[in-house]
């Protein structure tokens, strides 16, 4: 059954430092999310792409972040300059362009900001 | 914007007895209601969904009720197993049929079910 992947699975990086999280998504979706979950608290939207743009962001999605779809199979989360509050996991998502807004996720990536 | 409140936080239940998680939506506008499993290091699995448009709907062991009036969806775990241990996240969002549209999820309920 295909599948969202991600990497890493743990990144550890300093406070200010830049990060790029990775995920490829299944293989004929269109639409991508990145959402985090700072521990124990609630999932939270962050950010979709579609055709090379953002479809939709949240508050939190500031100057600090950036999406990118490289090549014809990645899709990256960049942190310009990390800070302590952007601990948390990770997940990127996909879905069809004409289902029912069905998002399958990947395994998510836990970032630590020492 | 939507706002999604999930009750119980935690609950036990031993092997064979019934489960229900419910969530509560503010957004009367939201159609489209899925339910996700959490399994100890993996991302959130997509377990049942319903559409705004139906009143409940089965998947053998697993039922998720909609009550559009009350703003609330209810999910139902019948004969649960050991295996059903896990976190679950009820999530709504505004557009069932347009993809790019954000979830917003309930803050969890661990499940234990003991043997």
């Amino acid at each position: 059954e295909p599948e969202v992947t991600q990497t890493p699975s743990h990144q550890v990086t300093q406070m200010g430092q830049e990060v790029i999280l990775r995920c490829v998504p299944i293989s004929n979706h269109l639409y991508f999310y990145w959402y985090r979950q700072i521990l124990g608290q609630k999932v939270e939207f962050l950010v979709s792409f579609y055709n090379n743009e953002i479809s939709e962001k949240s508050e939190i999605f500031d100057d600090q972040f950036s999406v990118e779809r490289p090549d014809g199979s990645n899709f990256t989360l960049k942190i310009r300059s990390t800070k302590l509050e952007d601990s948390a996991m990770y997940f990127c998502a996909s879905s069809e362009p004409r289902s029912s807004n069905t998002q399958y996720f990947g395994p998510g990536t836990r970032l630590t900001v020492l | 914007g939507e706002n999604v409140e999930q009750h119980p936080s935690t609950l036990s239940v031993q092997e064979g007895d019934s489960a229900v998680i419910k969530c509560t939506y503010s957004d009367s506008a939201s159609n489209y209601f899925p339910w996700y499993k959490q399994e100890l290091g993996k991302g959130p699995q997509l377990i049942i969904d319903i559409r705004s448009n139906v009143g409940e709907k089965k998947d053998q062991r697993i039922a998720v009720t909609l009550n559009k009036t009350a703003k609330h969806f209810s999910l139902h775990i019948t004969e649960t197993q050991p295996e059903d241990s896990a976190v679950y996240f009820c999530a709504a969002t505004l557009s069932f049929n347009q993809a790019g549209t954000a979830l917003i999820f309930g803050k969890g309920t661990t499940l234990s079910v003991s043997s």
